[in-house]
């Protein structure tokens, strides 16, 4: 199946800081999402990105499929942004089948 | 509001004893899906349904049971729970067509003793 790996593993930034998470992934994709776990559990939809790019607020999202990468850009980083960041991929030939990767947990410090 | 429910957030059951996770949504999504989340692992697809009467496997099928009747419901079922299932559980859905980001239920955290 396709692989989907994520760094860094870890991140700790101070409140105003920007910073850049990236997945990388083995195959084509047709379906790739970036969600946020917050620290109380719940998983919130980020972007559907499986090319291009998008922006929404101080997050924003670039998907290089043709070179099997995304990256996640997050500026003027506040404390709420605090959590685990997951990209999830599924390949062309099954759209259901949703990879997630290992996650990146962000710490943002005031 | 829309939204995904699963009941029951919490449940503590006994080695062997079927129990069942309800999932409901009232976006009108054709696809939906089932994740378990367990600490060094991520979260792992269950089982998922592009549409009523259609599921698949995802990566750890083995043990659990889905059905989907009705458009609304995707249901999670154990049959006979092992200690090895415990684990916190999610349900997702999103309209099958492409550009559909997918909603998480609040989670149900299962302890099987």
């Amino acid at each position: 199946g396709i692989q989907v790996e994520q760094s860094p593993p870890d991140l700790i930034l101070q409140e105003g800081a920007n910073s850049t998470l990236r997945c990388n992934f083995s195959d084509s994709v047709n379906n790739l999402q970036w969600f946020h776990q917050n620290p109380w559990g719940q998983l919130i939809n980020l972007f559907y990105i499986p090319s291009g790019t998008k922006q929404n607020g101080r997050l924003s999202a670039t998907t290089v499929a043709t070179e099997r990468y995304s990256l996640l850009y997050i500026s003027s980083s506040q404390t709420t942004d605090s959590g685990v960041y997951f990209c999830a991929v599924s390949s062309t030939d099954s759209w259901g089948k949703l990879q997630f990767g290992a996650g990146t947990q962000v710490v943002v410090t005031p | 509001e829309a939204q995904v429910t699963q009941n029951p957030r919490y449940l503590i059951t006994v080695t062997g004893k079927k129990l069942t996770v309800t999932c409901s949504q009232n976006m009108n999504h054709e696809y939906m899906s089932w994740y378990r989340q367990d600490p060094g692992l991520g979260l792992r697809q269950i089982y998922y349904s592009m549409n009523v009467e259609v599921t698949d496997k995802g990566d750890v099928p083995e043990g659990y049971k889905v059905s989907r009747k009705e458009k609304r419901n995707f249901p999670l079922i154990l049959e006979s729970p092992s200690p090895n299932q415990t684990s916190l559980y999610f349900c997702a859905s999103s309209y099958r067509d492409r550009d559909s980001p997918l909603h998480f239920g609040n989670g149900t955290r299962l302890t099987v003793t």
